[in-house]
């Protein structure tokens, strides 16, 4: 079956430690996407990438890195420079038939 | 710029209707609807285009006035499965470098 897997589901980190969230996709799609969920705040658009070793900074880019070595994976590491990183994030491509957004389940990071 | 999206919150009872707006400030190319369940990834509903075409799931009703630039999606004879948040994404034009840019979300309860 097609579809975007994320990993972990849930995160635990301490404060000043960088952590790497997994994201890949068979899709097939170029492009990914990597949002932030805060509870009321919709999803906001952490980076993004149309093609393998690019990518572009999103809305709220401070404190993340990113990289995309291979079409199928978008990794993202929360720095310790991101000063209130607990949150839901979620990883999503774009593509296919309907040319929208399809998201992962999603990681819970939480700061402890 | 986020698209506004209302209302808030709407309770209703299964069997009812309801209707959720999005609007937006800017000439929009398209609109992307999404419905999340509490701690899952938001699953596609509808993209509405500018020019008038539809792609989605067949049985949600949506409209986009592009006189407006506003969206609004229909859900008649609401079922307990139609409970969630609902968001829409807008798209101001189509690129390869495109972003949906996301409201708040509309919290819709279903009671029986």
């Amino acid at each position: 079956d097609g579809g975007i897997t994320q990993s972990p589901k849930y995160l635990f980190r301490k404060e000043g430690q960088n952590v790497t969230l997994s994201c890949e996709q068979n899709l097939n799609h170029d492009a990914m996407y990597w949002y932030r969920q805060d509870p009321g705040q919709g999803l906001r658009l952490i980076y993004y990438s149309q093609i393998v070793n690019d990518f572009q900074k999103g809305d709220i880019a401070e404190g993340y890195s990113v990289s995309r070595e291979k079409k199928e994976s978008f990794p993202l590491t929360v720095t310790s420079a991101q000063k209130n990183p607990t949150a839901f994030y979620l990883c999503a491509s774009m593509g296919g038939v309907t040319d929208t957004q399809y998201f992962g389940p999603g990681t819970r990071l939480t700061v402890l | 710029q986020q698209p506004v999206q209302s209302p808030q919150a709407v309770i209703l009872r299964e069997g009812e209707d309801a209707v959720i707006n999005c609007s937006s400030s800017k000439a929009l190319y398209s609109v992307h609807w999404y419905r999340q369940k509490h701690g899952e990834a938001p699953v596609f509903l509808m993209i509405l285009l500018k020019g008038g075409e539809q792609k989605g799931h067949e049985k949600i009703s949506a409209s986009f006035n592009e006189k407006k630039q506003q969206s609004s999606l229909y859900l008649t004879a609401s079922q307990l499965s139609y409970s969630g948040t609902y968001f829409c994404g807008t798209e101001l034009s189509h690129s390869g470098y495109s972003t949906l840019t996301f409201g708040k979300g509309t919290m819709l309860l279903v009671s029986p």
